[in-house]
């Protein structure tokens, strides 16, 4: 298994572009989050879904989309990148109490 | 979710046991003790995790009180890779909680040293 998989790894966008960060599991697992990491920080949660189809919202959802088509893959949306959404990007995929990470996507918004 | 109180930083010899400490005194009967550690640039990995029982993997060992307001995380015989930040979560079980929520705080910076 490939397990949480994420792309780009390092992307710069100009503030006011949009783009789509992608995240794939193989795992089948019906539970799926994003996160955001800034500098000297924990984890803050984004959106998750809870199956395809699903969405919600976690803490810090303004300025994100999501949506989830399939059981793989759920794609996380900045409308228009502002530089306050330079951060560490990471998605996760979750079992049973345990959750899997996948590397991370670092963005930096101009 | 309970909040966690973690050391800052914490510093540990190779090849002798690392023990991080985490306060919860405000644990809810049907929250469990989490785990997890992050490796500079890595997503987060789960270590282990518990209720009230000690629990132990081929990780590491978590002993949680027996009031449940504190628990130690111990990482039997510390390796240079296993320096990371450690993150103590409190929250209820993924079966009848919020799913996929878990909260980080700022956790504790373990470096395992020569």
């Amino acid at each position: 298994n490939a397990g949480v998989t994420q792309t780009p790894k390092f992307q710069v966008l100009k503030t006011g572009q949009s783009m789509t960060l992608q995240c794939a599991q193989d795992m089948n697992h019906e539970y799926m989050s994003w996160y955001r990491q800034d500098p000297g920080m924990g984890l803050r949660l984004i959106h998750y879904s809870v199956g395809a189809g699903i969405t919600d919202q976690g803490e810090v959802p303004n300025g994100y989309n999501v949506s989830r088509s399939t059981t793989e893959d759920f794609p996380l949306r900045l409308l228009s990148a502002a530089p306050s959404q330079t951060s560490v990007y990471f998605c996760a995929s979750s079992y049973h109490d345990t959750q899997y990470f996948g590397p991370g996507t670092r963005l930096t918004v101009l | 979710d309970a909040k966690t109180t973690q050391p800052t930083s914490m510093d540990c010899a190779e090849g002798r046991a690392a023990n991080l400490p985490c306060n919860h005194s405000t644990i809810s009967g049907n929250e469990y003790v989490y785990w997890y550690r992050q490796i500079h640039s890595q997503g987060p990995q789960y270590i282990i995790h518990g209720l009230k029982n000690n629990e132990t993997n081929e990780m590491a060992s978590l002993i949680i009180t027996e009031d449940r307001k504190s628990s130690t995380l111990i990482l039997p015989h510390a390796t240079l890779r296993d320096t990371a930040v450690y993150y103590c979560i409190v929250r209820i079980s993924f079966y009848t909680g919020t799913a996929s929520k878990l909260t980080f705080g700022t956790g504790t910076r373990l470096q395992v040293t020569l």
